[in-house]
């Protein structure tokens, strides 16, 4: 089993729709979560951390459930901008050492 | 403020010579990760350090690879010789402390490695 599995995608999103997609994590042990953001032949940049309460800036919303391990995460308003992979990044150890997802390609289209 | 520094962005060379990967990380930061990036196997982290010492280096490949930290300011990652299947974008990231106090990491803009 991988250590951070996402569904691949592509999500096809009309502009202005919603869209949202989790990852699972097996590492009962990790205590940090974000999402990165990738995108085409650039370097991953952090999106947002995921607190355990859920939390949101502006139209993303993270949601963090600890006995599922899972992580969500929901993109309101799609604009063409937010085309991109989403990488969901556990932390794996004390060090700070992340695991990251192979990503969730979202494709928004006018 | 100036980001974690990468260079060369892109190198080209022919197998069996050496390539060596530079890193500065952002300032103050005491971790720095060294991760290669292929569409086959996506983003793998190779070795990272906390403030100089190598932590974990499992995931480096095989003897050719090698990192080294001199210092807090600057990191090399060395493959020697290089071999076609190397090709890659490599990236380094640093973040400020250890995990638990939810640090994310932080890329540079990777440097894009053809073997030819």
């Amino acid at each position: 089993r991988k250590e951070v599995e996402q569904d691949p995608g592509p999500f096809n999103v009309p502009e202005g729709a919603t869209v949202a997609f989790n990852c699972t994590y097996s590492n009962s042990a990790s205590q940090s979560f974000f999402w990165y953001r990738q995108d085409c032949r650039k370097e991953p940049k952090l999106l947002m951390s995921v607190y355990s309460s859920g939390n949101e800036d502006g139209r993303f919303t993270a949601q963090l459930n600890r006995a599922s391990q899972y992580i969500s995460l929901l993109i309101r308003d799609s604009k063409l901008s937010d085309s991109a992979t989403y990488l969901c990044v556990p932390s794996t150890d004390s060090w700070g050492k992340l695991q990251f997802g192979a990503g969730t390609q979202v494709v928004v289209t006018p | 403020d100036a980001g974690v520094i990468q260079s060369p962005r892109h190198e080209v060379t022919e197998m069996g010579q050496e390539v060596t990967l530079r890193c500065k990380p952002i300032s103050g930061h005491n971790s720095l990760f060294w991760y290669r990036q292929t569409m086959m196997r996506g983003l793998e982290l190779l070795i990272y350090f906390n403030n100089n010492v190598p932590i974990d280096d499992s995931g480096m490949p095989e003897d050719r690879f090698s990192a080294k930290m001199p210092n807090a300011s600057f990191s090399t990652l060395k493959i020697q010789p290089s071999e076609p299947r190397d090709s890659a974008v490599y990236f380094c990231a640093s973040s400020p402390d250890r995990a638990y106090s939810n640090q994310p990491q932080h890329f540079g803009d990777g440097t894009r490695l053809s073997i030819l």
